[in-house]
This record gives C-alpha cells, structure tokens and sequence, in this order.
C-alpha cells in the first residue's frame, strides 16, 4: 500500500514558469489537502477538498490553483511561479468530515529562481 | 479565527530528560487537538490527538492532556530517545461547517535529542 505519492520530489523552476505538483492516494479517502511549509511558519493550508468534484480556498490561496476530478487525485498548479512561492509542499488526505487523522505525502521541495 | 502557538525552539536535550514542549490555541467552541511528528526528509505521521476537554492523548511514551481552562495542549515524555529528534507540530481541528477537518499548525518545535 502506497499511501499518498507526491512528484516530483524536487524541482528547481524558473519564475513566470508554470508547473503542476501530483498528488496520488489509493486509501479511496474523501478529503485531501495542499500544505505548504515555511521555516518558522509550520504548515498552511492552500486549498482543499472535501470530496471528488469540489474544492475550496485555504489560508494561503493565491497564485495556486487545484481540480479533484476523481477521488485518487489532486493537482496543485503554479500557472506563473513567483520566489515567495519557494517552499516545501506536502499533500494530505483524510477519510472524512470529523477528527479523522490526516495522512501526509513525503512532500515536493520547489525551489523558484 | 483559529491560531496555535508553540513554545520557541529549538530544543536540545540529552537521552534520557524529561521532554516539554508547550502549545497553546485560540479557538471558539471545542476543537479537537493533535499532536504531529516530522521525522527528517520525510511528510508528517500523527503522533496523538484529543478530541474534548480532560481527554489524554498518548503514543510512543508521549502524552498530552487537552486543558480547557488553560487552553493548552502541552506535550511530554518522561525519558526522550536520539529516535526522537524531530520536528513537533501541534494543531487543532474544528469539524463540521466550512471548516470540514481542515488543520490548523503551530509553527514546529526542533527536538534534538544526544546520546
């Protein structure tokens, strides 16, 4: 059981550069989420899903996009990276509304120049 | 709206001490609290969580009491291990509305623990 796969592992991008992070779970959870994870900032939710064909803005939305057009996967798009996006991103999912645990990816380290 | 505060990092212990770190939140109503793990290069694992007023989380040694009156949720370990060098996120949920499960973050406490 893989879990929750995130691609690429590492990525160096240009700015003004469009780039899509993947998002793969196989545990059929109903939510999923977009972290991102500054030093001395912990992490902050970008955008979310509750369920396959809905999404939902987080704290930090801006200049990233995310479709859910079936329940495996989550794609977080830059449509045009900027340096402050610089960060690692760590995809999560979880079974459902309430106190359930959240799963992590083993996360995308992006670096934008 | 929802916020999580840890104590400063970060913290550098020998085997065997005894291991605080503090987390304190500011929320309406009852969240639920959590406790999570980074262990180096790799996505974050629960450690343990608390989900109404008095309830004690505990995994691994590690304990943490959800204290309405101090609205805290401080974490322990009577005797820390060099495997437990990592970095501890405490967070809180507010179920149900727009909120749906969504985590809020401290800002991460380093542990560094030598042999």
């Amino acid at each position: 059981i893989a879990g929750i796969t995130q691609a690429p592992t590492s990525q160096i991008l240009a700015a003004g550069r469009r780039m899509t992070l993947r998002c793969t779970q196989d545990m059929r959870h109903n939510a999923m989420y977009w972290y991102r994870q500054d030093l001395g900032l912990g992490l902050r939710l970008i955008h979310y899903s509750n369920t396959a064909g809905t999404t939902g803005k987080g704290e930090v939305p801006d200049g990233y996009s995310v479709s859910r057009a079936n329940t495996d996967d989550f794609p977080l798009t830059l449509a045009s990276a900027v340096p402050s996006q610089t960060s690692v991103y760590f995809c999560a999912s979880s079974p459902g509304q309430g106190d359930h645990e959240q799963f992590f990816g083993p996360g995308t380290r992006l670096t934008v120049l | 709206g929802n916020s999580v505060t840890q104590m400063e990092g970060p913290v550098t212990l020998s085997e065997e001490a005894f291991l605080t770190i503090n987390c304190t939140y500011t929320a309406t109503g009852y969240p639920s609290l959590f406790w999570y793990v980074q262990y180096p290069g790799e996505g974050l694992q629960l450690l343990l969580k608390a989900t109404k007023a008095d309830d004690k989380g505990s995994n691994k040694g590690f304990e943490a009491t959800y204290r309405k009156e101090t609205t805290s949720f401080h974490l322990e370990k009577g005797s820390v291990q060099v495997s437990d060098s990592a970095v501890y996120f405490c967070a809180l949920s507010k179920p149900g509305g727009t909120s749906y499960g969504k985590l809020t973050f401290g800002q991460g406490t380093i542990l560094t623990v030598h042999p």
